[in-house]
């Protein structure tokens, strides 16, 4: 069994440009979670959605930042016109319901 | 308002001490879940606790559910260096919404 898989694990963006951060849950799993991770920080809830609906967004900026989970394929964390305060890694978790969640490796995204 | 929080926030201690990490609510959960992330890597599932007082042991971790299942702690024995991390404890959200809920962290040194 696969487990919960994040790509790419470093990803370099110029302030302006966009990141797409990719996560592919567990077999099975139709949960997942977005979370990001400031050095030295714990993690902050971004959003949590199952197949095809964002069940909550609470704490996603409400400007620049998206995500969905497609019916079929990854889950996608969008990022648009990245500022350098963007810079974080981002953990991807799932579940198969609201319990024992899984976390993928993350994605450290560096605005330069 | 945090509904899980964990205490201490920062801890660092020498080899060989033993330690405990709480994570206390004023709300009841169905479960909890302990998490340790080390540096770079993802939070890993460590272990989850359902019934009120139960006791799970991994190694040297014994972990402990509330009688009322609104706190849990983590006692770890005789404390290695491969103990350093960010101890993280998570529930399913008491109203039932399927998402996780996290605390903010244990954060642990354990110096050689």
């Amino acid at each position: 069994n696969a487990g919960v898989m994040q790509n790419p694990r470093h990803l370099v963006r110029r302030r302006g440009q966009e990141a797409r951060l990719r996560c592919s849950p567990m077999k099975g799993h139709s949960h997942v979670y977005w979370y990001r991770q400031l050095p030295e920080e714990g993690l902050k809830f971004m959003v949590y959605l199952q197949k095809e609906n964002i069940i909550d967004e609470s704490g996603m900026p409400k400007e620049r930042f998206s995500a969905e989970f497609p019916k079929e394929g990854p889950s996608i964390l969008r990022i648009q016109q990245v500022v350098r305060g963007d810079s974080a890694a981002y953990f991807c978790a799932s579940s198969m319901t609201d319990t024992e969640a899984f976390f993928g490796q993350g994605t450290r995204l560096t605005v330069v | 308002t945090q509904l899980l929080e964990q205490s201490p926030q920062f801890l660092s201690i020498q080899e060989g001490e033993n330690l405990t990490v709480y994570c206390n609510s004023s709300s009841v959960f169905s479960s909890l879940q302990w998490y340790r992330q080390e540096p770079g890597e993802g939070p890993v599932l460590l272990v989850t606790v359902v019934t009120g007082g139960e006791v799970k042991k991994l190694k040297r971790l014994t972990f402990q559910f509330g009688d009322a299942r609104k706190d849990s702690s983590l006692h770890i024995t005789a404390a290695q260096p491969g103990d350093t991390g960010l101890y993280l404890c998570a529930g399913p959200q008491p109203s039932n919404t399927g998402k996780l809920i996290f605390g903010q962290g244990t954060t642990l040194q354990v110096k050689p």
